[in-house]
């Protein structure tokens, strides 16, 4: 079947570094995507990786190796606002996303 | 420019009722989608269209029903609503151009209680 495994809750301090872990398995893959979510708010996208290796964005970067099924998002000087769901997503051979249940980042002062 | 809006914001629905959460977009997307969001469980596609005047089914599509008339408005109708059906319904839209790769963008979405 068809799987996403992320860890359910993360606590971090403000100003450090949080790396959220992501494992897919799908059937075929069509890339691997990464969304915020705020309490009672819509997700909104983060970022998008097909190939391996890493992309960076801002204080945000993502990582995929497709050959182990792992993704990772990386947050950098981490600010209040940051305190949040994130949601990973991996696009199957339909086009159709498969959704992690999400991890919800707290972050402390 | 709203993006994807979505009526209304919450409802509270007695049993076996009728209920139609409308979507809305204005970007002129091709694709667009219905998830609902429950406590503990990733997003799950009811339905979904490709273009307008076609649809399909999810990985949850029983109990619910769509249609696209044009390329603007997705309803998604609960027939006849049951408890188990209390959750979060997000509606979404991507541009539908990159061969199904595309950034989906979600509506504010629609809190619904069925008692």
């Amino acid at each position: 079947g068809q799987n996403i495994d992320q860890p359910t809750e993360m606590t971090a301090t403000e100003g450090a570094i949080v790396q959220i872990n992501c494992t897919y398995q799908t059937s075929g893959f069509n890339g691997l995507f990464w969304y915020q979510q705020h309490a009672g708010e819509a997700p909104t996208f983060l970022s998008y990786n097909v190939l391996d290796g890493l992309e960076e964005k801002g204080r945000f970067s993502s990582f995929l190796s497709r050959s182990k099924g792992y993704s990772y998002l990386l947050l950098k000087e981490l600010q209040m606002k940051d305190s949040a769901s994130y949601l990973c997503a991996a696009m199957d051979s339909n086009y159709q996303l498969i959704w992690g249940a999400g991890t919800k980042l707290i972050i402390k002062p | 420019i709203a993006g994807i809006t979505q009526a209304p914001t919450s409802q509270i629905l007695a049993a076996g009722r009728r209920m139609t959460l409308r979507c809305t977009q204005d970007m002129r997307h091709n694709a667009m989608y219905w998830y609902r969001q429950d406590l503990g469980l990733g997003l799950r596609l009811i339905h979904y269209s490709n273009t307008a005047g076609t649809t399909g089914k999810g990985e949850v599509p029983d109990g619910y029903s769509v249609s696209r008339a044009n390329t603007d408005d997705f309803p998604l109708t609960l027939a006849s609503a049951v408890p188990s059906q209390t959750s979060v319904y997000f509606c979404a839209s991507s541009a539908g151009t990159s061969g199904g790769t595309d950034t989906q963008y979600f509506g504010p979405g629609t809190r619904l209680t069925v008692l």
